[in-house]
C-alpha cells in the first residue's frame, strides 16, 4: 500500500536550472497539494488542485509551476531554480467528503538543494 | 487571515509522564482540525482529525480535543514513552477553502 510518493527523494540543482518533482498517489484522492518546509516557518503551501485538471495557487506560488493531468499525480516544476528555494518539498492529498477536506496524507519528502 | 500557534516549541519530559500540547488559532470558522507526528528526516503522519462539529477524538494513548469558540485544541499524551519523541504539528481547514494551515509544531522529547 505505497500511499503518497514522491520522486526525487533528493536533488542538488544550480541556480538557473530547471527540475520537476513528481508526486503520486493511490488512494483516488480528489485533493492534492505542495508544500515546503523551512526551520522555524513550519508548511507554506505552494500550490494545490481539487481535481483533475485543476490547480490553485497557496501561499508562497512564486517560482513554481504544477500541472495535474491525471488525478493520481501533481507535479511541481521549478523553471529556474534560486537558492531560496532550498527546501524540503511535501506533497500530500486527501479526499473530498461533503464536510471539507478529510484526512491528510503526506509522502516521505522531497530534500532540494540549490547552490 | 487564519493563523495556528503551538507553544511551547520545545518540550522534554521524563519517561511516564502525561502530557498536554498546545494549539490556538485565530478564526473559529473551520472544516476540521488535525493532528499529525513529524520524526526527524520523515513525511508527516496523521494522528487525529476533529470535525468541526466535534469536541475529541481519542486513539489509544492520545486524545485530541477541540473547543472551535475558543480557538482551541489540546493533544493529551497518556504515559509518555521514549517512542513518543518526534516534532506534533496541527492544522486547520478554514471553513469554504480546500487549504490546510499549519502550526510550527511542538518539538518533544521523552527521557527515558
Amino acid at each position: 500500500n505505497a500511499g503518497v510518493t514522491q520522486t526525487p527523494k533528493f536533488r542538488v540543482l544550480k541556480t538557473g536550472q530547471s527540475m520537476t518533482l513528481l508526486c503520486a498517489q493511490d488512494m483516488n484522492h480528489e485533493y492534492m497539494y505542495w508544500y515546503r518546509q523551512d526551520p522555524g516557518m513550519g508548511l507554506r503551501l505552494i500550490h494545490y488542485s481539487v481535481g483533475e485538471g485543476t490547480t490553485a495557487k497557496g501561499e508562497v506560488p512564486d517560482g513554481y509551476n504544477v500541472s495535474r493531468l491525471k488525478k493520481q499525480n501533481f507535479l511541481l516544476g521549478l523553471e529556474s531554480a534560486a537558492p531560496s528555494q532550498t527546501s524540503v518539498y511535501f506533497c500530500a492529498s486527501s479526499y473530498s467528503p461533503p464536510t471539507g477536506p478529510g484526512e491528510l496524507f503526506f509522502g516521505e519528502g522531497s530534500r532540494l538543494t540549490v547552490l | 487571515k487564519q493563523e495556528v500557534t503551538q507553544i511551547p516549541a520545545a518540550l522534554s519530559v521524563p519517561e511516564g509522564e502525561n502530557l498536554v500540547l498546545n494549539c490556538s488559532f485565530t478564526d473559529s470558522a473551520i472544516y476540521n482540525l488535525q493532528w499529525f507526528r513529524q520524526d526527524p528526516g520523515k513525511g508527516l503522519t496523521s494522528l487525529l482529525l476533529i470535525q468541526s462539529s466535534q469536541r475529541e477524538q481519542t486513539s489509544g494513548r492520545l486524545n485530541a480535543s477541540l473547543d472551535k469558540s475558543s480557538g482551541r485544541s489540546t493533544l493529551y499524551i497518556a504515559a509518555s514513552q521514549p517512542g513518543d519523541s518526534a516534532t506534533y504539528l496541527c492544522a486547520v481547514t478554514p471553513s469554504g477553502t480546500y487549504k490546510y494551515i499549519f502550526g510550527t509544531g511542538t518539538r518533544l522529547k521523552v527521557l527515558a
